[in-house]
Formats: structure tokens, sequence, C-alpha cells
């Protein structure tokens, strides 16, 4: 099973600041790396699929990077409704694994 | 517009059978193309991969519930459903059902208890 690992647990930014997500798979995933983000009470919204694509009314704000075993997610200028638990998640490989989540707190 | 909806009941008795099911609205199962997934989430904590089906009937389960797994699907009522037996207190969770290998769209979820 491949471990994904996000860091950090929470990260406090301000809004109109820049959030950075990381997330580091224990083995290659190639681009196969996919971002949701959930608010409470809600089911988990995904971000972004093949490692950059963002989804379908996703906000140009949302851009994802990275191959391999690294992953990154920035948010290039916060709005209040960003503030949210993000989860990274592998398709590389059966089982589908996912990270611990980050969750995005306002400053 | 493709839309999933979880049901079933909300309270299960320990040892027994959960069972849900998604009903897929604005897509035919039976086009192909996607898996049809189920992700579970314990309370306040993260998201767990339960397993997926296929049109045809392929399934994956995530090895650490597989021995008391089974996902089948139904073509015919566009749904396709979950059961887990012998169900302890540790099943508790919001049930997700899900399209594709990665997923979109998301049902809205369903809890269930385990308890008696």
């Amino acid at each position: 099973e491949i471990v994904m690992t996000q860091s950090p647990v929470t990260l406090s930014v301000s809004p109109g600041e820049r959030a950075t997500l990381s997330c580091r798979a224990s083995q290659s995933v190639s681009t196969n790396l996919a971002w949701y983000q959930q608010k409470p009470g809600q089911a988990p919204r995904l971000l972004i699929y093949g490692a950059s694509t963002r989804a379908t009314g996703i906000p140009a704000r949302f851009s994802g990077s990275g191959s391999g075993t690294e992953f990154t997610l920035t948010i290039s200028s916060l709005q209040s409704e960003d503030f949210a638990v993000y989860y990274c998640q592998q398709y590389n490989n059966w089982p589908y694994t996912f990270g611990q989540g980050t969750k995005l707190e306002i400053k | 517009q493709v839309q999933l909806q979880e049901s079933g009941p909300g309270l299960v008795k320990p040892s027994q059978t959960l069972s849900l099911t998604c009903t897929v609205a604005g897509v035919s199962i039976s086009s192909g193309g996607f898996y049809w997934n189920w992700v579970r989430q314990h309370p306040g904590k993260g998201l767990e991969w339960i397993g997926f089906i296929y049109y045809n009937g392929l399934t994956y389960y995530n090895p650490s519930l597989k021995s008391r797994l089974t996902i089948s699907v139904d073509t015919s009522k566009n749904h396709f459903s979950l059961k887990l037996s012998s169900v302890t207190a540790a099943d508790t969770a919001v049930y997700y059902c899900a399209r594709g290998g990665f997923f979109d769209p998301w049902g809205p979820g369903t809890l269930v208890t385990v308890s008696s």
C-alpha cells in the first residue's frame, strides 16, 4: 500500500495570502494524484486531478504541481471560503489511498 | 449532471451486516468508463477508500476490509451496493459513494452508527 503523507497538519494563513500544502507518496504515483477540499458536514470536492489539472468550476487561484513522490497544492490568494481541510489521494495503485489531511485555518 | 445518493439504515447492531446502496442519476453505470467507489470517514478523521466495482462486476476491495466486504452492481436499477459483515463500533462512519479513479462526483454521504 502506498502511504500518502501531508504536511503540515495545520496551516494558519491570513486571507489574501498564499497557502502551500504538501503531499508525499511512499513510492512513485507518476501524476496520478488528486486534491480534494472538504468543509464541515460536506462531502469532499475534487479540486485537482492528474497532479495539476483543475476540475470543472475550480477557480484559477488553485494550482497543483509535482510528479513521482512530491506534490504541492497552492492557493494563490486565500478567500474566506477556502478555509477547510484538504486531502491528497493517489490513484496510481490499488488500494487507492489518501493523505491524512491538512487543515487550513484563518490566521 | 451526474448525481450520486447513498441510502440505507443509519443504525446497525454489532455483529450484523451493514448494507448501503448508491443510486446514480445522470449517467448509466452500464455505459462503462468509470469505477464506482465506496469511501468512508470515521468521525473527525480522514478518508478511507473501501473499494470499487465496474459495470461488468469487476471489483477491487481494500485489503483491510476484504474479508468482510461485498460490493455489487445492479445496472437495471442504475445503482451499486455495499455489504460489510460482522460490524463493530470501529465501522461507525460516514459512508460516501463516488465515481472514478479520482473521485468526482461524490454523494452527500450517510452516517452509519454501529451500536446495540
